[in-house]
């Protein structure tokens, strides 16, 4: 399968902290993207990462990436309480999406 | 703008009976998906259109038949539903293979 795995599955940090989460797929991409999802709801884009960059920031949320190593890691720094959701990387190669399978956040107040 | 809409938000069927799930987008997007999502699992791409007037089969794509009625509008259907698709099914359209912006989903319980 070309679908992206996420690690952790699960993350617990307390507000405040730094969270990481990684994701490694076995495929050429495109380019890589994070989504949000919290709970009962439809995904939210939070970064893309084209394949020909290393790294890219936006607000709290620094995302980089290693074709070499065809792996992504999203940080989210200085986290709150709302950033409890699940997180999941999804890679496009072309016309297609494949998503991993997610890691699922829970800040802590 | 309403971003990308779908219907129905949840649905009953029994084995065999069918149905379509609808799905519009007001973003003037080329290409549109729809996606399963099971408990504890990503989403799956089971069908896409990447512009008006053509589909193509995703990773997951028996059992499902789809439309792309109009560049707004893209529907899936069920022909004879298994209790294999209970799913929460999401709607999502792109411009260029970018951003996809989600609908809310719909939560189908086959019985």
């Amino acid at each position: 399968s070309q679908q992206g795995e996420e690690d952790p599955q699960a993350l617990s940090i307390q507000e405040g902290e730094n969270a990481t989460m990684n994701c490694s797929y076995k495929t050429s991409i495109n380019n890589l993207q994070w989504y949000r999802q919290n709970s009962g709801r439809g995904l939210v884009h939070l970064i893309l990462i084209r394949s020909n960059e290393r790294e890219k920031h936006s607000g709290r949320l620094r995302v980089t990436l290693d074709t070499s190593k065809k792996s992504s890691s999203l940080l989210i720094t200085a986290s709150r309480a709302a950033d409890t959701a699940s997180y999941f990387c999804a890679l496009n190669t072309g016309n297609q999406f494949y998503f991993g399978t997610g890691t699922s956040l829970t800040v802590i107040p | 703008n309403a971003g990308v809409t779908q219907t129905p938000k949840f649905q009953v069927l029994k084995t065999g009976q069918s149905m379509t799930l609808q799905c519009a987008q007001d973003m003037n997007h080329n290409s549109m998906y729809w996606y399963r999502q099971d408990p504890g699992m990503g989403l799956r791409l089971i069908y896409y259109s990447a512009s008006e007037g053509t589909t193509d089969k995703g990773e997951v794509p028996n059992g499902y038949n789809v439309s792309r009625l109009n560049k707004r509008e893209f529907s899936l259907r069920l022909e004879s539903a298994a209790p294999s698709q209970t799913s929460v099914y999401f709607c999502a359209s792109s411009d260029s293979y970018n951003e996809q912006f989600f609908g809310p989903g719909t939560r189908l319980t086959v019985l």
